[in-house]
């Protein structure tokens, strides 16, 4: 079975930059989370959504960061203009209402430099 | 809101060894998920065992155990036979039973090294 998938699994931008991440979640989950992690912070979570709809995105850091899940199989984190403190690794994770495990993408590597 | 704490930012364990990592956790919930999740130099997240705290039993797979102290909010992490493979970042992470989905809220993690 596949697991969320995640691309790019590494990019390196400059900075203003527009950067795009993006996600396919397990087949079938209706839930699908963005988690950023840093030293300094840990994982933290960005945004969730359940059936498509934005739940919480209380975790969002700023204007520049935006999410959008336009069907059930796919969404994108998108952050314009890109600084070198967004550097991180972006985690799409993803679950069923009928089950109560999260599971993770590999992640995608941001370096802003 | 819950909070989850992981008090040793790191820990060590010889091969073969047995080592428990700790994590107390904040809520005012009665029924919600606890999780374990181990993160290599990989990075990925892998999941290592979970309990659902309307089960007083504690939770086993393999060589990994915990002791859930619902009381107590204490949600230990055992690991026997240590092995080499088992060096990671391991989280600890708390989830609200809830239909409509909820989010996992994690601790700040503890790095375990294994020595031969």
């Amino acid at each position: 079975d596949a697991g969320v998938i995640q691309s790019p699994r590494h990019e390196v931008t400059e900075m203003g930059q527009e950067v795009t991440l993006r996600c396919k979640p397990i087949s079938g989950h209706n839930s699908l989370f963005w988690y950023r992690q840093t030293m300094m912070r840990g994982l933290e979570l960005l945004i969730y959504f359940n059936n498509n709809v934005p739940i919480d995105d209380s975790g969002m850091p700023e204007d520049r960061f935006s999410a959008k899940m336009p069907n059930a199989s796919f969404s994108t984190l998108k952050i314009q203009p890109s600084e070198p403190r967004d550097s991180a690794v972006y985690f799409c994770a993803s679950s069923s209402d009928a089950g109560n495990t999260i599971y993770f993408g590999e992640g995608s590597w941001l370096t802003v430099v | 809101a819950q909070t989850v704490t992981q008090s040793q930012p790191e820990m060590s364990v010889q091969e073969a060894e047995t080592v428990t990592l700790s994590c107390t956790y904040d809520t005012s919930e009665s029924d919600y998920y606890l999780f374990w999740y181990k993160q290599p130099p990989s990075r990925q997240m892998i999941l290592v065992i979970r309990q659902e705290a309307y089960k007083q039993q504690n939770a086993t797979e393999n060589r990994f155990s915990v002791n859930f102290q619902k009381a107590a909010k204490s949600f230990s992490l055992k690991i026997s036979d240590s092995q080499l493979g088992d060096a990671a970042m391991y989280f600890c992470a708390y989830r609200t039973r809830n239909q409509a989905g909820t989010a996992l809220i994690f601790g700040k993690g503890t790095t375990l090294s294994v020595s031969s």
